[in-house]
């Protein structure tokens, strides 16, 4: 149980166009996701949390305008590029804790490799 | 906000040795302690988690030791294997927020 998948695993696109990435839990619910990036080498950021139903909250120095978060349902939340450029490849990764328990477990998705030609 | 201190960022031991990576926070708030290990291009996996009201917990050959006090917590990983080589990232949550703030990453080398 406990199952977050991301779509797609991986995406090329070119500098200026915009790029969606979903997270979708399988086997629960959860009001809350977590959205997070990491460079090569580097660690996981939290860039976003994402909240059902609401504005999702920013990390200081992310931009909203250009990271669209959309948590449409208890299942989905959507990550929205806008305008990517080559600074902005990295590995994106979500998580989500289930909604009714007492664990402060999270479950990671499998990540999306985006490239920005 | 939190900020999460991870040493070292290498470590190499040898096949059944021990291997112990430190993390230390800032925020006194913080209650929720796990342990990742990553490979390549893959999510982290939670092997191990503490809460604040414990001070020690283990898993097999995986322990994890937690100083309130100090706000330090530690890994340590016993009979170490080539399988265990990874990176490896300790992350700490704020009480009532769960969003995880990581450490910089040990990357682990288990020589056969």
């Amino acid at each position: 149980g406990a199952v977050v998948s991301q779509h797609p695993s991986w995406v090329i696109c070119k500098s200026g166009t915009s790029v969606k990435i979903e997270c979708r839990s399988l086997d629960f619910q959860a009001t809350t996701m977590f959205w997070y990036r990491q460079f090569p080498k580097q660690s996981l950021m939290l860039m976003a949390t994402s909240n059902e139903g609401s504005k999702a909250t920013y990390e200081q120095g992310v931009e909203k305008d250009k990271f669209l978060i959309n948590h449409a349902s208890l299942t989905l939340s959507t990550l929205t590029v806008t305008s990517a450029h080559p600074e902005d490849s990295s590995f994106y990764i979500c998580s989500a804790s289930p909604l009714a328990t007492v664990s402060y477990e999270q479950y990671f998705g499998p990540g999306t490799r985006l490239t920005v030609t | 906000g939190e900020n999460v201190e991870q040493h070292p960022s290498t470590l190499s031991v040898q096949e059944g040795d021990s291997a112990v990576i430190k993390c230390t926070y800032s925020d006194s708030a913080s209650n929720y302690f796990p342990w990742y290990k990553q490979e390549l291009g893959k999510r982290p996996q939670l092997i191990i988690d503490i809460r604040s009201n414990v001070g020690e917990k283990k898993d097999q050959r995986i322990a994890v030791t937690l100083n309130k006090t100090a706000k330090h917590f530690s890994l340590h990983i016993t009979e170490t294997q080539p399988e265990d080589s990874a990176v490896y990232f300790c992350a700490a949550s704020l009480t009532g927020r769960r969003a995880l703030t990581f450490g910089s990453g040990t990357r682990l080398q288990v020589q056969p």
